[in-house]
């Protein structure tokens, strides 16, 4: 059975930092990609990164580009998400999803999300 | 402002069909593959359909998805209560490099 566990959420001040973790077992994690999306609250989803199997490929939503770093470690069956600078817009529920992918023209393209956390919350306020 | 346009909300009696929209650009929906996501009050979303009109193993026939140009539908037949949730549209946005969602549309069965 899939599972994907995130920890790590909670409350941070503005200009503060958090690094997310999402624990995978039931598959091969080193076989496929993985993305994190938030919700934040009463809202839809958005995604936040995503990464190919070995780290090599990743992305951000340009909402996140430059304070967020995502990663991986195949050893540990282990996503990452380090978020730095943090700010009020940021607050969410963040999960961590199984992530198909390819290569379109060269270019990484995640094709969907098959399996999906239940999420952990973070809450950037003063 | 998604990217992705959906209708709010839908609504249907039990037993009827009901269908959610999602509008995209040339840049998303029409170049790239569509999946949709419903999502139980106080849940995790879930995947119904992914590569436009394709269901995971154990997701009933009643869900059905197709695209058309830079549009894609959900359909839902013998809707149950247990159908109502959130549902959301999503696919690749090669301008963008990002994945973009819809807004949602609440199914209400009434």
């Amino acid at each position: 059975e899939v599972q994907l566990v995130e920890s790590g959420g909670g409350v941070v001040r503005p200009g503060g930092s958090l690094r997310l973790s999402c624990a995978a077992s039931g598959f091969t994690f080193d076989d496929y990609g993985m993305s994190w999306v938030r919700q934040a609250p009463g809202k839809g989803l958005e995604w936040v990164s995503g990464i190919n199997w070995n780290g090599g490929s990743t992305g951000y939503a340009d909402s996140v580009k430059g304070r967020f770093t995502i990663s991986r470690d195949n050893a540990k069956n282990s996503l990452y998400l380090q978020m730095n600078s943090l700010r009020a817009e940021d607050t969410a529920l963040y999960h961590c999803a199984r992530t198909p992918y390819d290569y379109i023209w060269g270019s990484y393209r995640e094709r969907y999300f098959d399996y999906w956390g239940q999420g952990t919350l973070v809450t950037v306020s003063s | 402002q998604s990217v992705l346009t959906q209708p709010p909300s839908v609504s249907a009696a039990p037993g009827q069909k009901v269908t959610i929209s999602c509008s995209g650009s040339s840049s998303n929906i029409g170049n790239n593959y569509v999946s949709w996501y419903q999502q139980l009050p106080g849940t995790a979303p879930k995947l119904l359909i992914y590569d436009n009109n394709k269901r995971p193993s154990g997701i009933p026939d009643r869900f059905s998805g197709s695209k058309s140009g830079t549009s894609a539908t959900l359909g839902i037949t013998g809707l149950q209560t247990g159908d109502e949730a959130d549902y959301y549209c999503g696919t690749w946005d090669s301008s963008l490099s990002e994945v973009v969602f819809g807004g949602g549309t609440k199914l209400t069965v009434l």
